[in-house]
């Protein structure tokens, strides 16, 4: 079974600082594919980084970037230079195979708040 | 612009009243999924669907019917809804392709039922 962790309820960084949300996983598949989203309060389930079990080089997109460490089954995103935009609750998730139901298990969200 | 499009974005019903909650996506994905989301409970599968006419159950099916004609469209009936129902829902799609392995969500749906 696949399982999600993170540990964080909920982070406080100021606006322009850089802030890592922790998130770890465990499966028995060697294929898999993490995932990070972003829910602002409307609601909505924005994603923001991809990094797949094989990729060499950690993913990276625009202020987003992922630390995988894949020995110790860890991938903390990173977003530099924090924007009050940024304030929402962010999900780690994660995809088995390809083959079957591709659901994503999805961890039990950070609330990050970004302050002035 | 790839999109997943949801209607309704709001919705309170009261209970037996069938209702259906529209999913399209525009980007010729094969892959598409229905989730709800509950506070305490995190994000559950509903259902999915790999292809036109293959559709089957996720985690918490009971009490919801899908069908898949076109590939764009993967609709969500609630036959006869009752207040348990009451929840997020997301509508998801992906490519079972090589390339970039993104899962794309709708913007969601609150539903309320009374």
């Amino acid at each position: 079974a696949q399982k999600i962790t993170q540990t964080q309820p909920g982070m406080f960084v100021q606006e322009k600082e850089a802030v890592t949300l922790d998130c770890t996983y465990d499966t028995s598949d060697p294929s898999y594919g993490l995932f990070w989203y972003k829910q602002p309060s409307s609601g909505e389930m924005i994603f923001l980084i991809y990094q797949g079990s094989y990729d060499q080089q950690n993913a990276t997109e625009g202020r987003y970037s992922l630390n995988f460490q894949k020995a110790r089954k860890s991938a903390n995103l990173v977003i530099s230079a924090s924007q009050l935009g940024d304030s929402a609750m962010y999900f780690c998730a994660m995809r088995g195979p390809w083959a079957g139901r591709r659901a994503l298990t999805f961890g039990s969200g950070t609330r990050l708040q970004v302050q002035p | 612009e790839a999109q997943v499009t949801q209607n309704p974005r709001y919705l309170i019903t009261v209970t037996g009243k069938k209702l259906t909650v529209t999913c399209s996506q525009n980007m010729n994905h094969e892959y598409m999924s229905w989730y709800r989301q509950d506070p305490g409970l995190g994000l559950r599968q509903i259902y999915y669907s790999m292809n036109v006419e293959v559709t089957d159950k996720g985690d918490v099916p009971e009490g919801y019917k899908v069908s898949r004609k076109e590939k764009r469209n993967f609709p969500l009936i609630l036959e006869s809804p009752s207040p348990n129902q009451t929840s997020l829902y997301f509508c998801a799609s992906s490519s079972v392709l090589g390339g970039r392995n993104t899962i794309y969500f709708g913007e969601g749906s609150w539903l309320t039922v009374v």
